[in-house]
């Protein structure tokens, strides 16, 4: 399994108050990924990194932002949580991007705001 | 905008059976399809991918079809087993090279024993 660690895999809090999400790889890939899973909807790209910082937007960016400041970690922070960012948030790496290399997923952390 | 439809959204099957899970993906200019296997609290695991040059790829149990033409591909799992109960997801690359993967949303199979 690639090795990649989520933290914490679960939290609740409140609305308005700040969240902040952590993915940390060991595998030293170049490309670190945020997506969100919904029901009905598989899942969806929030922002994406292609290298320490280097990021850009995903389709669902909107209320997210992130930051990369060294090649193992990529944080994902909700500067003032809302109930629809409600969901499990899962982190991906790939050693490069395009269609030579898959992406290698960690195990989720599930946020819930209230 | 770009979009992968994958059906059924679930799918049991008798312990012993085969199953079909098909995606249908709409940028033409995608060459790259992976196939996840997600179990219940866990991250998706990648079984098996596919490139455009390649019509059929098989691992064991497990095998993927494409057909560029249509805009199809499809996972086959033979000789289920109760272990394959998971949900699967499909997804492809959107213009034959970024970043971004689109998901299909998701195929639960319950394999009965």
């Amino acid at each position: 399994d690639a090795g990649i660690t989520q933290s914490p895999r679960h939290k609740v809090t409140e609305t308005g108050t700040p969240v902040t999400l952590r993915c940390h790889q060991t595998e030293n890939h170049r490309y670190m990924y945020w997506y969100r899973q919904d029901p009905g909807h598989g899942l969806r790209l929030i922002h994406y990194s292609y290298g320490v910082k280097d990021t850009d937007k995903g389709e669902v960016s909107d209320g997210y932002s992130v930051s990369r400041s060294k090649t193992e970690d990529f944080l994902l922070t909700l500067e003032s949580a809302t109930s629809s960012q409600t969901s499990v948030y899962f982190c991906a790496i790939s050693e490069r991007t395009g269609g030579s290399q898959p992406q290698h997923f960690g195990d989720g952390t599930r946020l819930s705001i209230l | 905008g770009e979009n992968v439809e994958q059906h059924p959204s679930t799918l049991s099957v008798q312990e012993g059976d085969s199953a079909v899970i098909k995606c249908t993906y709409s940028d033409s200019a995608s060459n790259y399809f992976p196939w996840y296997k997600q179990e219940l609290g866990k991250g998706p695991q990648l079984i098996i991918d596919i490139r455009s040059n390649v019509g059929e790829k098989k691992d064991q149990r497990i095998a993927v079809t494409l057909n560029k033409t249509a805009k199809h591909f499809s996972l086959h799992i033979t000789e289920t087993q109760p272990e394959d109960s998971a949900v699967y997801f499909c997804a492809a690359i959107l213009n034959g090279g970024t970043y971004k993967y689109i998901f299909g949303t998701g195929t639960r199979l319950k394999v009965l024993a």
